[in-house]
């Protein structure tokens, strides 16, 4: 079935470093993947996003990672800030005659100075 | 530029009470509009979408209903409220037929009592 998981619910770094978000899809049919970040009492904001036919997909101190092969995705943040800290969804896009978005259950990323 | 809007912000209903949560958008024409709900440490679950006015289209069962009495304006109602119906919903648009991203709004914290 349709579904979107997430491999770390809760992931605290320091200041500075990297931080990786994995995410595991099901649909093998999905076409489209984004990522969002939620601060707390807020609604999701849009990251990146990347298309089943790519492997990969820079941002602006943002880098998606995807493999069909094992149906992962990931989502790497380099020298992460504090305003950083938030919840990170993946959310995988069936289109299905209107795109409908499947959300994982989000991984809340804490950084520490 | 396009703004999405939802109110109220907060809202404490007793059960049984009816509901009525309001989206609307600015800035653009015709978009898809969308209702989701998240309950505490979840991910978002698609209630309702529109794609034009009078046309709504339901994802799951439950107690509520939704209607777009204008192009850009999109409420969720309910008749009585259910404990259960407590939760973070948010309301999304985004542009009819280009996939790109869905634009949340700030969302509304409900609890029923």
């Amino acid at each position: 079935g349709e579904s979107v998981g997430l491999h770390l619910p809760t992931l605290s770094v320091q200041e500075g470093d990297n931080s990786i978000i994995n995410c595991a899809y099901s649909n093998s049919a999905s076409d489209y993947f984004i990522w969002y970040k939620q601060e707390s009492g807020k609604g999701p904001q849009f990251i990146i996003d990347i298309r089943s036919n790519m492997d990969k997909r820079q941002g602006q101190r943002v880098t998606v990672l995807l493999n069909k092969t094992v149906k992962h995705l990931s989502l790497q943040i380099a020298a992460t800030q504090p305003g950083d800290s938030a919840v990170y969804f993946c959310a995988e896009i069936l289109t299905t005659g209107f795109q409908k978005l499947v959300f994982g259950t989000g991984t809340r990323l804490l950084v520490s100075p | 530029s396009q703004t999405i809007h939802q109110w109220p912000a907060t809202l404490v209903q007793p059960v049984g009470s009816p509901l009525s949560l309001e989206c609307t958008v600015e800035g653009t024409s015709n978009p898809n509009l969308y209702w989701y709900r998240q309950a505490a440490g979840r991910g978002l679950q698609l209630l309702f979408y529109s794609v034009g006015i009078g046309q709504i289209s339901s994802e799951v069962p439950q107690n509520l209903s939704a209607s777009r009495p204008q192009d850009r304006q999109f409420i969720l109602s309910s008749k009585k409220l259910l404990l259960s119906d407590s939760g973070f919903y948010l309301c999304a648009w985004e542009l009819a037929g280009v996939r790109v991203e869905q634009f949340f709004g700030p969302g509304t914290r409900l609890t029923v009592l």
